[in-house]
């Protein structure tokens, strides 16, 4: 069936360094990718969203990026904060009349060290 | 708004007892997903709700789950009769126009089974 694999499974940088996490997917239907945000104790929020005609979105220190050719898409996050530390899935969906498949990705624990 | 609104925010039960659990969606928002997450498996889409009506109930686990939405404002995602291996974090999302859109989460209930 359809999967969504992300890695890694936990990231610690120093502040002020980069953090990447990338994605994989199945299936090749798959039209839209965003990437939520999760602290402790609350839900996941939606940080930045990319959809299949698009290669690359940018807002402020988040980039994602998008091979659709390869099935993978990535999240860079620049300048790290110790407030980006939190838990990040990424996820695949095929939207269509009467059909959903929102699959998410394992997460990322992510630590910025102060 | 407040958002999407989840009750109760934790929940601990016997074995064998009825668990039910409740959520309000962001007024206005058409669709209403309920997500299952554990260490173990990630976020699980269980079901999900348009405009009231039950899409795809594929990945709810077992006849012991079963969910309702009787109005645009209301749902419940019940277990009779709840086990151990049902204590996770549940979570629902509301989203407006369709499934390649941002999905708003609640703030969860974290369910123990004992």
């Amino acid at each position: 069936g359809e999967n969504v694999e992300q890695h890694p499974s936990t990231l610690s940088v120093q502040e002020g360094d980069s953090a990447v996490i990338k994605c994989t997917y199945s299936d090749s239907a798959s039209n839209y990718f965003p990437w939520y945000k999760q602290e402790l104790g609350k839900g996941p929020q939606l940080i930045i969203d990319i959809r299949s005609n698009v290669g690359e979105k940018k807002d402020q220190r988040i980039a994602v990026t998008l091979n659709k050719t390869a099935k993978h898409f990535s999240l860079h996050i620049t300048e790290t904060q110790p407030e980006d530390s939190a838990v990040y899935f990424c996820a695949a969906s095929t939207g269509g009349a009467g059909t959903y498949k929102y699959i998410f990705g394992t997460g990322t624990r992510l630590k910025v060290l102060a | 708004d407040a958002g999407v609104i989840q009750s109760p925010r934790h929940e601990v039960t016997e074995m064998g007892q009825e668990v039910t659990l409740r959520c309000k969606p962001i007024s206005g928002h058409d669709y209403l997903f309920w997500y299952r997450q554990t260490m173990m498996r990630g976020l699980e889409l269980l079901i999900y709700f348009n405009n009231n009506v039950p899409i795809d109930d594929s990945g709810m686990p077992e006849d012991r789950f079963s969910a309702k939405m009787p109005n645009a404002s209301f749902s419940t995602l019940k277990i009779q009769p709840s086990e151990p291996r049902d204590s996770a974090v549940y979570f629902c999302a509301s989203s407006l126009l369709g499934t390649n859109t941002e999905a708003f989460f609640g703030q969860g209930t974290r369910l123990t089974v004992v």
